[in-house]
């Protein structure tokens, strides 16, 4: 079947560094999406990987390993306001998204 | 001006009642979908319409029937509603197509609560 595996929760320091993995299975495969989802809002996408290798975007960066299943969201500079969920997303080879159940992340000052 | 905006934003009802979502989008994409997502936060396709037309129908109970009188606008419908149905609905729009052209657009969730 296909499934994607992320924590469910992970704590961090404000300034500090965090990496949040996602493990997929898929049939088939089209692409990596990471989106971020604060309480009680709507997810806003934040990177898609395609190819292996890190995609970098300002205080975020997204790695993706096609061979090992393997992404993840690297966020550095740590601010309160990134206190939310994000959920890790791939899709097949229908196009459509297999969703994980998302990791919330929390930031102490 | 919201790009993807669904309404209402909270729905309190009694079980077996009739009640419906409405949702529209001014980004002129091609593709439209409902998303269920429950208290454990899995986000759960229902239905996905493109170009008013219907391409994705998961497994969802038949009380629920979606329906796209353009391609703007994508409403669902809830008949006999249980308990269970309580969760937070997003509509979400997409260009469409394959790969990064995929990139979802959410609207700001309905949260439906049936006693």
């Amino acid at each position: 079947g296909q499934n994607i595996d992320q924590p469910t929760e992970m704590t961090a320091t404000e300034g500090a560094i965090v990496q949040i993995n996602c493990t997929y299975q898929t049939s088939g495969f089209n692409g990596l999406f990471w989106y971020q989802q604060h309480a009680g809002e709507a997810p806003t996408f934040l990177s898609y990987n395609v190819l292996d290798g890190l995609e970098e975007k300002g205080r975020f960066s997204s790695f993706l390993s096609r061979s090992k299943g393997y992404s993840y969201l690297l966020l550095k500079e740590l601010q309160m306001k990134d206190s939310a969920s994000y959920l890790c997303a791939a899709m097949d080879s229908n196009y459509q998204l297999i969703w994980g159940a998302g990791t919330k992340l929390i930031i102490k000052p | 001006d919201t790009a993807v905006s669904q309404t209402p934003k909270y729905l309190v009802t009694q079980m077996g009642n009739d009640k419906s979502i409405k949702c529209e989008q001014n980004l002129g994409h091609d593709t439209m979908y409902w998303y269920k997502q429950d208290s454990k936060k899995f986000l759960k396709i229902m239905f996905s319409y493109n170009n008013k037309e219907l391409i994705i129908n998961e497994t969802v109970p038949n009380r629920f029937s979606p329906k796209s009188p353009d391609k703007a606008h994508l409403n669902l419908h809830i008949n006999s509603l249980e308990l269970g149905d309580s969760a937070v609905y997003f509509c979400a729009s997409s260009q469409g197509g394959g790969s990064g052209a995929n990139v979802l657009t959410f609207g700001a969730g309905s949260r439906l609560t049936v006693l």
